[in-house]
This record gives C-alpha cells, sequence and structure tokens, in this order.
C-alpha cells in the first residue's frame, strides 16, 4: 500500500530536550516535505526536499533542521523544542514527473506538546 | 498579507444544498492550484487540482482565473459525508506550498 508514514504519532516532551520526528513514504518521491498546522494558521512549510541531499527552507524554517540522506526517509529534527513548537505536524510526499505528479500525499500527522 | 486567503467559514447548509467556497492568492507566478479535504484534524487529502479551463469532478467544480487570481469550488447536492474543511493551496514556482487556512463545510440532514 503506498502510503507515508510518520512516528511517533503522539509526543509530550520538555523544553530543551532534542527530539526527531521520523517521515518514510514506499513511493519513491523525489520530494518530501514538512508542515506543521495551528489553528487560525492553516498548514505552513517549514523546509522541503526535492531529491537526497537537497533541502530548502520553507516559510517556517526557524527551530528546526532536516536531513535527506536517503530518498524514502526525511527526518523533522528539534534541536531544543521551546513551547511555541506545539502544533500538529505533517509529512508529505510527492513525485515530480508523470501524471498526477502535483499531488502531495500526507502522513498521519504527529500531534507535539512542549512544556 | 497571507500568500493564500479563504473565508474560515464555517458554511452550515442543508443536505441537497449547492455551496461554493473562494479563494484568493496574492503570487503571480503561482503555478499550480488545488482543492484538498480535510477531516477533523487528519492528514490532507487531494479533492481536485484546479486547471484554468476549469474542471469538474461528479459533484465537484473547480475553477481559476489567474487574472484575478482566485480560485474557486462549487459542490453540489451536498452530501452529509461533504463535512470536512476545505483546503485552498498554490504551489509556486519554486515548488513551495501555500495553504488557506480552510473553509469548514457542515452539512445538516
Amino acid at each position: 500500500e503506498a502510503q507515508v508514514t510518520q512516528n511517533p504519532r503522539y509526543l509530550i516532551t520538555v523544553t530543551g530536550k532534542k527530539l526527531t520526528v521520523t517521515c518514510s513514504q514506499n513511493m519513491n518521491h523525489e520530494y518530501m516535505s514538512w508542515y506543521r498546522q495551528d489553528p487560525g494558521l492553516g498548514l505552513r512549510q517549514i523546509y522541503y526536499s526535492m531529491n537526497v541531499e537537497v533541502t530548502d527552507k520553507g516559510d517556517v524554517p526557524e527551530g528546526y533542521k532536516v536531513s535527506r540522506k536517503e530518498k524514502r526517509n526525511f527526518p523533522l529534527i528539534l534541536e531544543s523544542p521551546s513551547p511555541n513548537q506545539t502544533s500538529l505536524y505533517f509529512c508529505a510526499s510527492r513525485g515530480t514527473s508523470g501524471r498526477g505528479s502535483d499531488e502531495q500525499y500526507f502522513g498521519p500527522g504527529t500531534r507535539l506538546t512542549v512544556t | 498579507r497571507k500568500e493564500v486567503e479563504q473565508d474560515p467559514g464555517p458554511f452550515n447548509v442543508p443536505e441537497g444544498a449547492t455551496v461554493a467556497f473562494n479563494c484568493t492568492y496574492s503570487n503571480s507566478a503561482s503555478q499550480s492550484f488545488f482543492w484538498y479535504r480535510q477531516d477533523c484534524r487528519k492528514e490532507p487529502k487531494l479533492l481536485m487540482s484546479v486547471y484554468s479551463s476549469g474542471n469538474e469532478d461528479g459533484r465537484f467544480t473547480a475553477q481559476l482565473n489567474r487574472a484575478s487570481q482566485y480560485i474557486s469550488l462549487l459542490i453540489r447536492d451536498s452530501k452529509l459525508s461533504d463535512s470536512a474543511t476545505y483546503l485552498c493551496v498554490v504551489r509556486t514556482n519554486f515548488n513551495k506550498f501555500y495553504f488557506g487556512s480552510g473553509t469548514k463545510l457542515n452539512v445538516k440532514p
């Protein structure tokens, strides 16, 4: 089954404790992206990657890091989480060529609370 | 100014009604346009892409006006299962995606 998986689905942590949210896709997609969703603000793009070893900042990259060492994985790293990073996070992937390549497929979301 | 603006609603309509959502975007170089559907904080799912010539998928019709930088979605014969939040999405020429904050639809029996 074609899918994007994220782990963990729920996480409560404390300020300053480094964490990683994993994202993996099995569709051989070149493009992967991370978003956060906050009430009234919609989804905002944090980082995206056009392919292995190619990453770019989205609209709200401050406080986040990413890496793309393999095509299927795109982890989101919070080196020193703060309460304003409490949010619902979505990973997404899409192909970059061919029919339907503009459709993004989203993971189920990770609900992060930083106290 | 937000890149993509939508009326947040909610739109409360009876079953069988026709309802229209609108969205405006600020970047005239935007290249691709979409409507996504999101149920109760679950992951967004593509409803339909929006093409310049307008396109239809069953009860759903999407229109794009590049001159006015305006996108619309029309839902005919609303079903209870259409209740969700509808997200207007734009892809720029730099492969960034911008989402509107969503329009909530409640279809009542």
